[in-house]
């Protein structure tokens, strides 16, 4: 079964202090790999596509990068603003279906 | 407009009440989606449009009614809920074919009472 699954389920952090979100995968056949954002009572926040293993983007504080079973969102030295849902999702190789994880809830206090 | 935009922004129904939620996309998209979100469980694929051709129904209760009357616009005819079916409901668009993701909008918060 095709699965995604998000670590840790939520994260406490000071401002400065820097951390990685892992989203792990389990599908058939990857054609891409989504990072959300998503504030409270709003819809996701594209962040960022990957699509091989070993590529890497990065905005601001954040940088993904992805192998051939994971992703990691790395947030270097994070500010409150940066408290939000991250989500991962899969995009499957075979049909147009986006497949979530059930994200990581990221508190960042000052 | 820019973007997907989704009305009402928040709904409190009946058990017994109709209501209809609407989305509609401004990135001449060809694909529409309605997902399901509620706490602490990851988003669920309700729905799937591609040029306007429902494609997957993800074995959403019949009280669920989606309509796709052209590739901008999609609705979620709503009737009979449990209270269950509070969550946030969000559309969203993409480009088939090119391997990009999806583009949400804002949701429609339900609360069945």
């Amino acid at each position: 079964e095709d699965q995604v699954t998000q670590s840790p389920e939520a994260l406490r952090l000071q401002e400065g202090e820097s951390s990685s979100l892992n989203c792990s995968y389990t599908v058939s056949g990857l054609r891409g790999l989504f990072w959300y954002r998503q504030d409270p009572g709003k819809g996701p926040e594209f962040l960022f596509t990957l699509y091989s293993a070993g590529e890497e983007k990065e905005k601001e504080r954040l940088k993904a990068t992805l192998t051939k079973k994971e992703s990691f969102l790395h947030i270097t030295a994070p500010k409150p603003e940066d408290s939000a849902t991250y989500l991962c999702a899969v995009l499957m190789e075979y049909g147009n279906k986006l497949v979530f994880g059930a994200g990581t809830i990221l508190r960042v206090k000052s | 407009e820019t973007g997907v935009t989704q009305t009402p922004r928040h709904l409190v129904m009946g058990m017994t009440n109709k209501k209809s939620l609407k989305c509609e996309q401004h990135l001449g998209h060809n694909a529409m989606y309605w997902y399901k979100q509620s706490a602490k469980k990851p988003l669920e694929l309700m729905f799937v449009y591609n040029f306007k051709e429902q494609t997957e129904n993800n074995s959403v209760p019949s009280r669920f009614s989606p309509e796709c009357p052209n590739s901008s616009h999609l609705f979620l005819h709503l009737h009979t809920l449990q209270p269950e079916d509070s969550a946030l409901y969000l559309c969203a668009s993409s480009q088939v074919g090119q391997g990009n993701g999806y583009t949400f909008g804002s949701g429609t918060r339900l609360t069945v009472v």
